[in-house]
């Protein structure tokens, strides 16, 4: 088992430029999560589906959109990219929302 | 909205015990209680949970107060592959996933 994967590892943006970052699971998880991590920070929680088919937002959803593509899938998109958005993001998947979470690599993206 | 305090770093030698504690004066009786931790430049790993009993398992144990207000995370002999942040967090049992706090953290260094 891969666990959680994350595409890319890392990521340049210009301001105002839109990407996507991608997150599989492969542990027949319901929920996943995206979480963000900025320097000497805990973790946020940006946007959760709870099971496939919904999306909630976190603490910090702003300027962020999800998609739940299917069970394995969950991606976190960025429409027009902000030097505050400079930071390391994590998805993380669990078998339902109160059990305990499985994380990915990280993305780091820089925004300039 | 329940949350926990964790003091910002703590030292330990190697081979030593570590006892790394949590408060979290307004939790509910609906939440469990959780530790991560987060290895340099690695996603966050889930290390032990528990309601209201102490917990073990083959990374740490877990040992809660009497009045569930506070907890310590316990590692019986630093190694230096411990060194990291680790979280302590609330998990809802019944499923509310509001928001999910991973504050700052400890940072733990172990001395060789």
């Amino acid at each position: 088992n891969a666990g959680v994967t994350q595409t890319p590892k890392f990521q340049v943006l210009k301001t105002g430029q839109s990407m996507t970052l991608q997150c599989a699971q492969d542990m027949n998880h319901n929920s996943m999560y995206w979480y963000r991590q900025d320097p000497g920070m805990g973790l946020r929680l940006i946007y959760y589906s709870a099971s496939e088919g919904t999306t909630d937002k976190g603490e910090v959803p702003n300027g962020y959109n999800v998609s739940r593509l299917n069970k394995r899938e969950f991606s976190l998109r960025l429409e027009s990219a902000a030097p505050s958005q400079t930071s390391v993001y994590f998805c993380a998947s669990s078998e339902w929302v109160t059990d305990t979470q499985y994380f990915g690599p990280g993305t780091r993206l820089t925004v300039l | 909205d329940a949350k926990t305090t964790q003091p910002n770093s703590m030292e330990s030698n190697e081979e030593e015990p570590v006892h790394l504690p949590c408060n979290h004066s307004t939790i509910s009786g609906t939440d469990y209680i959780h530790w991560y931790r987060q290895l340099p430049s690695q996603g966050p790993e889930y290390v032990i949970h528990g309601l209201t009993s102490n917990v073990n398992n083959r990374m740490a144990s877990l040992a809660i107060a009497e009045d569930r207000k506070s907890s310590t995370l316990i590692l019986h002999r630093a190694t230096l592959r411990d060194a990291a942040v680790y979280y302590c967090i609330l998990r809802d049992v019944t499923g509310s996933y509001d928001k999910v706090i991973f504050g700052p953290g400890t940072s733990l260094s172990v001395i060789p």
